[in-house]
């Protein structure tokens, strides 16, 4: 059975650092492209970038260029998404997201909450 | 922004059909596959149409998607009060350095 299980709710003060992940089981996890979506609160869903954990090819949606860094590590099966300074307009849930040319197997999201 | 423009919201009484537009362009659903999402209430998107009409295993069907040119619609017949969520086309843009894209989602109301 497919999985992506995500890591747990975080709690941040503006300025922190944060690193969540997404662990993938059951398939093959350097064959699939993983995605990380945001979806702020009472808003729709947008693609931040997408990750190929077989040779770690990255690419970023224009408007989070420069202001997250999405990451893998094969041997665990495991992709990041990492903030070096949050700020409050970071709250929003995130969900990770395997990707072939559509989503079929997603993450149980990871609510990330910045406030001083 | 998104590039993939949906209606806010739907809305019908049990049993009726709705239908929702997602409208693009060339470099978008002109010229790729578009997909169908559904999330419910607190829990995480759930795909319902994939490679412009197919359904996944375990998706009924009264759920269909057509494409025509640089628009796709998804179709819910039968409806239900479960079928109240958001709904989100998604598909692949060339113009874009990330490729994925989603429409800006439709809420569906059951009266």
């Amino acid at each position: 059975e497919v999985q992506l299980v995500q890591s747990g709710a975080e709690v941040k003060k503006p300025g922190e650092s944060l690193k969540i992940s997404c662990k993938g089981s059951g398939y093959s996890f350097t064959s699939y492209w993983i995605g990380w979506v945001r979806q702020m609160p009472g808003k729709g869903l947008e693609w931040m970038g997408i990750i190929y954990p077989g040779d770690s090819d990255t690419r970023y949606s224009p408007s989070f260029q420069g202001q997250v860094t999405i990451s893998a590590d094969k041997s665990i099966s495991t992709a990041y998404l990492q903030w070096s300074s949050l700020k409050a307009s970071d709250t929003a849930m995130y969900y990770c997201a395997r990707s072939s040319g559509y989503v079929d197997y997603w993450g149980q999201g990871t609510l990330v909450t910045v406030s001083s | 922004q998104s590039v993939l423009t949906q209606p806010p919201s739907v809305s019908a009484a049990p049993g009726q059909k709705v239908t929702i537009s997602c409208s693009g362009s060339s470099s978008n659903i002109g010229n790729n596959y578009v997909s169908w999402y559904q999330q419910l209430p607190g829990t995480a998107p759930k795909l319902l149409i994939y490679d412009n009409n197919k359904r996944p295993s375990g998706i009924p069907d009264r759920f269909s998607g057509s494409k025509s040119g640089t628009s796709a619609t998804l179709g819910i017949t039968g409806l239900q009060t479960g079928d109240e969520a958001d709904y989100y086309c998604g598909t692949w843009d060339s113009s874009l350095s990330a490729g994925r894209v989603f429409g800006t989602g439709t809420k569906v109301t059951v009266l």
